[in-house]
Parts: structure tokens; C-alpha cells; sequence
């Protein structure tokens, strides 16, 4: 099964609410990415944090690790109907000879109401 | 403009023939992925390769091929062998992996969309 597992699949909400998406993973992980999909086009880094951090913010982006749930959540305050795409989490493994490979989850998809 | 151009953006194959996707960074970027994505799905890796002259399998590399003969170029074929090649393909740049537990953000084209005829 994928490495990182989005959760909701889907989300919708009206502009200026905030948008939460979570993330799960397996395997111990260097680090964890969020990127962001607009339709049709390609994916978009947004932010990466390491495992020895906890959270990490750029503009109205807050996002969270937790490895002993290996969980990860992604925090859009005071959304935008520009902020509609798919969202994906993906994890760097540690250890092994991943060389910087990146495994991505399923994504969830925001929906953003004017 | 410093970025990843993909082309085509749209690309048809016909029964027996083999098609090649064309991914060309000017980042000055040491490694480069595929992906393949099927609609409502994430992202799958087919190659990846962090230096000239060289990569490695992914995940679902059967049916592909890659050449990493320049810095700048990554190019993907699909063989006649990959029965089910209909997907969205993305080409992905990033920094070298200064160690092999380390990634790095990789940048994205805009994708390329194969449907067979």
C-alpha cells in the first residue's frame, strides 16, 4: 500500500474557513513534503519539514509531524477559492538506498466556495 | 526562466509502437523522475536517476525505458510491452541527495497526457 495515505479523500469549504488535510505513513521517514496539484497541471512544492522538527509555517501554511503517530497534517488558514487543487503528502525514506526518492499519497482534493 | 518543459502535452500511441516523452530542465539539477498518475490517483515512480549515465528502476518500471545522456534531459519511452500506458506523466527535478537517506523539493512540469488510439 502507498506510504502516505491523505485523509479526507475530499474537502470541501467556503472561502475564509481553514482547510485541515492529514497524512499517514509506515516507515520511519527524513523528511515529509506537501505539494499541491492545480487540474491538468503539475505538482507545486509547498513545504518540507524534517523528522526532528515539529512544525513549520510559510504564510498561510502550518504544518505538522508528529513521528511517533507518523501522522502529518497541512493547515490552510483563511482559505481561497484559488486555494481549489489537489493536495499530496510525500515521505523521504530513511535509511535504505533511496537516494532521494520520494513516495506520494493519494492526495485530497480541496474545493474552496467563493 | 529557470524550469522543466514537458512535450508533448498531448501524445497518442497506436497499437505496436513505441512513444517517447521529452523532459528538458534548465535548474542545473543533478537528478530527475518519472511518474506516472492515474486519474484520482498519486503519483507512481517509473525511473528515477541522480547523475549522468545513470539510473535506477522505480516502482512500476516495466514497460519503460530512460537514456540520462545529458544533464538537461530525461527522456521517458513507452514500449509497445506497456499494455496500459493511458496516464498523465510527470517529469520531476531536484538537487542532488547529498547522502542516500536524504531528498530534497522536486520541481515539476506541467505534464505530459498519453491516450492510446
Amino acid at each position: 500500500s502507498q506510504q502516505g495515505e491523505e485523509d479526507p479523500q475530499a474537502l470541501s469549504i467556503q472561502e475564509g474557513e481553514n482547510a485541515t488535510m492529514n497524512c499517514s505513513y509506515k516507515t520511519s521517514i527524513n523528511n515529509l513534503q506537501w505539494y499541491r496539484q492545480n487540474s491538468g497541471r503539475g505538482l507545486v512544492h509547498l513545504i518540507l519539514i524534517r523528522s526532528n522538527e515539529r512544525e513549520k509555517h510559510s504564510g498561510r501554511l502550518r504544518v505538522t509531524l508528529d513521528t511517533s503517530k507518523k501522522s502529518s497534517s497541512l493547515l490552510i488558514t483563511a482559505s481561497r477559492a484559488a486555494d481549489t487543487a489537489s493536495y499530496f503528502c510525500a515521505t523521504g525514506n530513511a535509511g535504505g538506498t533511496s537516494y532521494g526518492k520520494l513516495t506520494f499519497g493519494q492526495g485530497t482534493i480541496l474545493t474552496v466556495h467563493p | 526562466d529557470g524550469g522543466i518543459t514537458q512535450s508533448p502535452k498531448y501524445l497518442f500511441r497506436k497499437e505496436g509502437q513505441n512513444v517517447t516523452l521529452s523532459c528538458e530542465q534548465n535548474l542545473n539539477h543533478d537528478a530527475m523522475y518519472w511518474y506516472r498518475q492515474d486519474p484520482g490517483q498519486g503519483l507512481r515512480l517509473i525511473y528515477y536517476s541522480q547523475i549522468v549515465n545513470d539510473f535506477q528502476k522505480g516502482d512500476i518500471a516495466e514497460g519503460y525505458s530512460v537514456s540520462r545522456e545529458k544533464k538537461e534531459s530525461f527522456p521517458l519511452t513507452v514500449t509497445s510491452a506497456q499494455k496500459n500506458p493511458t496516464a498523465f506523466y510527470l517529469c520531476a527535478s531536484s538537487m542532488y541527495a547529498a547522502s542516500r537517506d536524504k531528498s530534497q523539493p522536486q520541481h515539476f512540469g506541467d505534464g505530459t497526457r498519453l491516450s492510446i488510439l
